[in-house]
């Protein structure tokens, strides 16, 4: 069964530093989302893409913050310089379509730490 | 704010007994999804219900929607040990089915 793939499953850096997370979506999904998971509550929508565009960043920091998906395949999230309230679990996922009448497979997360 | 509240934030039953989990939300929707996350692990996708559905069946899965009420309840029916999990709803907020958030969940423990 097609699984999302992401990298690095766990991730220590200090504050200040530069920080980045790959994800390998469903071969085929045009939908691809980055969700920041605080423990002990609901993911939270970074950025959404459709192929290669973005079509919700609303919620992305955009000061330290960057995606993309170059190729309108797999993506990666940047966080430049990390601070200590970065510390959450990001997780990917993604769908045939945009919307929710489609369901969302999600990769294990990368679990990052900042200290 | 956050479109979906699941209610209780936390459920503690025996096995085999029945599990009920509530999610309200503010605006109007077109769907509602429920999903479920394994400590530490991403989320699995459970079930969707549209919002001219009343109530939808999944192997010991019931989802029910009231629009009036603005609310959706998860019943797991004869739960198991590997029920234990957090559960959470999403729902869109906009007429082309986007714009999505997710509740902050309930957690569930199933005890043997």
């Amino acid at each position: 069964e097609a699984e999302v793939a992401q990298s690095p499953r766990y991730k220590i850096t200090e504050k200040s530093q530069a920080v980045a997370f790959w994800c390998d979506p469903i071969s085929g999904h045009a939908t691809l989302y980055w969700y920041r998971q605080i423990l002990g509550q609901g993911p939270e929508l970074l950025v959404q893409f459709q192929d290669e565009s973005v079509v919700d960043d609303s919620q992305l920091p955009k000061d330290r913050f960057s995606a993309e998906r170059l190729k309108g395949v797999d993506s990666t999230l940047k966080i430049q310089p990390a601070e200590l309230g970065d510390s959450a679990m990001y997780l990917c996922a993604s769908s045939w379509g945009a919307s929710l009448t489609y369901e969302q497979y999600f990769g294990p997360g990368t679990r990052l730490t900042v200290t | 704010s956050q479109q979906g509240e699941e209610d209780p934030q936390a459920l503690s039953i025996q096995e085999g007994e029945n599990a009920t989990m509530n999610c309200s939300y503010k605006t109007s929707i077109n769907n509602l999804q429920w999903y479920r996350q394994n400590s530490g692990r991403g989320l699995v996708h459970l079930i969707l219900i549209r919002s001219n559905e009343r109530e939808k069946h999944s192997g010991r899965l019931r989802v029910t929607l009231d629009t009036s009420k603005k609310s959706s309840s998860l019943l797991i029916t004869a739960s198991r040990a590997a029920d234990t999990a957090s559960y959470f709803c999403a729902t869109d907020r906009d007429n082309y089915g986007q714009n999505f958030v997710f509740g902050p969940g309930t957690r569930l423990s199933v005890l043997p």
